[in-house]
């Protein structure tokens, strides 16, 4: 199975302050289709989790264009330009590459400093 | 507009049996493959179980291997989860989520979700 590594796992951020969330696989998500199936959700606290990005880098309707994704192979960050207050929760990265199992990284708790 | 609503969630006794049920609006049902999630209380997410749209074949984490079986109704939009043997380890709340056709990206759809609580 293919273990997702996140960090950090907490991550304190200011309002209007950049955050980076660092997503790593124990093997390449490269498939060989050529796609890189790796996905970011967020989760609000007692709500269900939300597909911010798939495919690495491509953003799901109606997510604000602070969010971005990045990275190839086993290396990939979500970057927040300006976090703002509706952005607290929790991030994981999921592998959709090698499955079955679809794995998940532990998850990123983001909260106001 | 899309919405999976599960029911069926509740408490059990361990080594019980559970149904869960996920109504699938908003899209046509049949053409995509659909998962179960779940999520024990505090902790993180972690994928259960994968149909294919057709129903003709199926996969399971090895954490429900043999107690829990994925099945659906396409002239109902209907997903189903049946859990035996169940578990204290079990409990969470357990999420209906919409997959691919093969061509598009899954994963854009999760429903409210349900809570299961195996306890005595």
């Amino acid at each position: 199975d293919v273990v997702m590594t996140q960090s950090p796992l907490s991550l304190p951020v200011t309002l209007g302050q950049p955050a980076s969330i660092s997503c790593r696989s124990s093997q390449s998500l490269v498939h060989s289709d050529g796609n890189t199936y790796l996905n970011w959700f967020h989760q609000r606290p007692g709500q269900s989790p939300r597909r911010l990005i798939y495919k690495v880098s491509n953003r799901d309707s109606g997510v604000p264009d602070r969010f971005s994704g990045s990275g190839s192979g086993t290396d990939f960050t979500l970057k927040i330009s300006r976090v703002e207050a509706e952005d607290v929760g929790v991030y994981y990265c999921m592998q959709g590459t090698h499955w079955p199992p679809w794995t998940f990284g532990q998850g990123t708790k983001v909260e106001i400093k | 507009q899309v919405h999976l609503v599960e029911s069926g969630g509740g408490v059990v006794q361990p080594g019980g049996s559970l149904t869960l049920s996920c109504a699938a609006s908003g899209f046509t049902f049949g053409r995509y493959g659909m998962h179960w999630f779940r999520q024990a209380p505090g902790k993180g997410l972690e994928w259960v179980a994968f149909i294919w749209s057709l129903g003709d074949g199926h996969f399971y984490a090895d954490s429900v291997k043999g107690r829990f079986t994925i099945s659906r109704d396409n002239s109902r939009n209907t997903l189903w989860l049946q859990m035996n043997s169940l578990k204290p380890e079990d409990t969470a709340v357990y999420y209906c989520v919409k997959g691919s056709t093969g061509t598009t990206d899954p994963f854009d759809y999760w429903g409210q979700g349900i809570l299961v609580t195996v306890s005595s």
